[in-house]
C-alpha cells in the first residue's frame, strides 16, 4: 500500500477557491487516488476518486499530474460547512483493504 | 434504505468487560469494515471482511474479535476492554462493482472507565 503524504491543516476563507495536496511517491501502476471527507462526530464520506488527469464531479475536482506521484483536491468557492477533515488514500480499485492517514484538517473562516 | 448502522450509539464498560458492537447494512455490499479513531487522529483498520464468513486482519486487531455470518452483518467483540479501547469506532461497508468507495456508519463512541 502506497504511503501518502498530505499537510496536517489548512486555513482558508469562504468564497475561495480550495487546493488539497498529497504526496505518494510509491505509487503502484494499478492504483487509484481517493480522496474523503470527515465532518465532526460523522463517519467520513467518498468525495472523488482518479486514476490520471483530471476528474471532476459536483463536489469537487481531482488533479492527477503524468508522473501520479501527487494529486491535488481542490473544492471551488467554500463555505463555511466545508470545515472538515480530507483524506488522501491510494490503492488499487475495489481493494478490501484502505488504509486512512491523519488527513487534512481545513478550516474555513468567515 | 438505512443504508449502514450501528448499534449502540454510545457506551461505558469498566475494564475487563466485554461487549459486542453489531454493524448491519442494507446495501448487499461484499465488503465490511471496523475503524477505530481517537480523538485528533485518522482511523486504523481494526479488522475487515470480504464476504460472509471470512474475516482478517486490520492494522491493529489486537483485543477484538469480529465475525459475519451473515452478509447484512458484521460484529466487533471486545472480550476484556482496557481504557487504551476507548475511542469512537465506525463500521463501513463497500461494493466491489464500483470504486473505492466506502458508505460509514454513524459510529460508536466507547468509553472504559
Amino acid at each position: 500500500l502506497a504511503k501518502t503524504t498530505q499537510p496536517i491543516s489548512m486555513d482558508s476563507y469562504e468564497g475561495q477557491e480550495v487546493n488539497i495536496t498529497c504526496s505518494h511517491n510509491n505509487i503502484a501502476t494499478n492504483d487509484y487516488i481517493t480522496w474523503y471527507q470527515q465532518f465532526p462526530s460523522q463517519g467520513p464520506r467518498f468525495i472523488i476518486q482518479g486514476y490520471k488527469t483530471k476528474v471532476t464531479n459536483e463536489v469537487a475536482s481531482l488533479f492527477i499530474p503524468a508522473d501520479r506521484k501527487s494529486s491535488t483536491l481542490s473544492l471551488p468557492r467554500v463555505s463555511l460547512s466545508d470545515t472538515a477533515v480530507y483524506y488522501c488514500l491510494v490503492g488499487e480499485n475495489r481493494d478490501d483493504k484502505i488504509i486512512f492517514g491523519k488527513g487534512t484538517r481545513l478550516h474555513i473562516l468567515p | 434504505n438505512a443504508g449502514v448502522t450501528q448499534t449502540p450509539k454510545f457506551r461505558v464498560l469498566k475494564t475487563g468487560q466485554s461487549m459486542t458492537l453489531l454493524c448491519a447494512q442494507d446495501m448487499n455490499h461484499e465488503y465490511m469494515y471496523w475503524y477505530r479513531q481517537d480523538p485528533g487522529m485518522g482511523l486504523r483498520l481494526i479488522h475487515y471482511s470480504v464476504g460472509e464468513g471470512t474475516t482478517a486482519k486490520g492494522e491493529v486487531p489486537d483485543g477484538y474479535n469480529v465475525s459475519r455470518l451473515k452478509k447484512q452483518n458484521f460484529l466487533l467483540g471486545l472480550e476484556s476492554a482496557a481504557p487504551s479501547q476507548t475511542s469512537v469506532y465506525f463500521c463501513a461497508s463497500m461494493t466491489v462493482n464500483r470504486d473505492n468507495e466506502q458508505f460509514f456508519g454513524p459510529g460508536t463512541r466507547l468509553t472504559v472507565l
